[in-house]
């Protein structure tokens, strides 16, 4: 069964420093969702793709946090420069529609710690 | 705004018993509504959805339920195992996007 992929599955870095997650959907699935859930919370969209475009940054620190997806497949986070709060899992999910319904499937996350 | 709420935040129970989840909603306006298992430093496995014309769903022991209006939603689990144990999320989507709204969590634990 195809799976959401994700690298790296841990990632340590100190705080002022540069970290990027990388992110290959299954196969085929044109939308792809970034989120972020700090432990003990929920996930929160950070941003969602239709293809190679941005459909819904809203919640995206733009001062620090980038996110591409230049050919429609796969993608990249950034954090620049990281801090302290920015210690969570983040999980990414792709998403096929078919008349109107959608599931989201996950991966398994890059679980972040910022020292 | 959509806020999801889940209650109670943590449960720990017998193996053998029956249980109950909750999740509740503050905008009425869904297209559907998620249940989602997550292990300790895992991604999320989707369980159930329930689009916002169905009332529930049944997945072996699992079965949630919706009520739209009175913005509720319960996940019930049959015969509870150790294996059970996880975190289920609820979330919903609204009608206007495709965009999932996230309740915190409960922790369950099915003791042995």
């Amino acid at each position: 069964e195809a799976e959401v992929a994700q690298s790296p599955r841990y990632k340590i870095t100190e705080k002022s420093q540069a970290v990027a997650f990388w992110c290959d959907p299954i196969s085929g699935h044109a939308t792809l969702y970034w989120y972020r859930q700090i432990l003990g919370q929920g996930p929160e969209l950070l941003v969602q793709f239709q293809d190679e475009s941005v459909v819904d940054d809203s919640q995206l620190p733009k001062d620090r946090f980038s996110a591409e997806r230049l050919k429609g497949v796969d993608s990249t986070l950034k954090i620049q420069p990281a801090e302290l709060g920015d210690s969570a899992m983040y999980l990414c999910a792709s998403s096929s529609r078919t008349g109107g319904r959608e599931t989201q499937y996950f991966g398994p996350g890059t679980r972040l710690l910022v020292l | 705004k959509q806020e999801v709420t889940q209650i109670p935040a943590a449960l720990s129970v017998p193996e053998g018993e029956n249980l109950v989840l909750n999740c509740s909603f503050t905008d009425s306006a869904i297209y559907n509504l998620q249940w989602f298992r997550q292990d300790p430093g895992k991604g999320l496995t989707s369980l159930l959805l329930i689009q916002s014309s169905q009332r529930e769903q049944t997945s072996g022991r699992l079965n949630a339920s919706l009520d739209k209006s009175s913005g509720r939603s319960t996940l019930y689990i049959a015969a509870s195992q150790p294996g059970d144990s996880a975190t289920y999320l609820c979330a919903v989507r609204a009608d206007s996007s495709y965009k999932l709204i996230f309740g915190s969590g409960t922790r369950l634990l099915v003791r042995p």
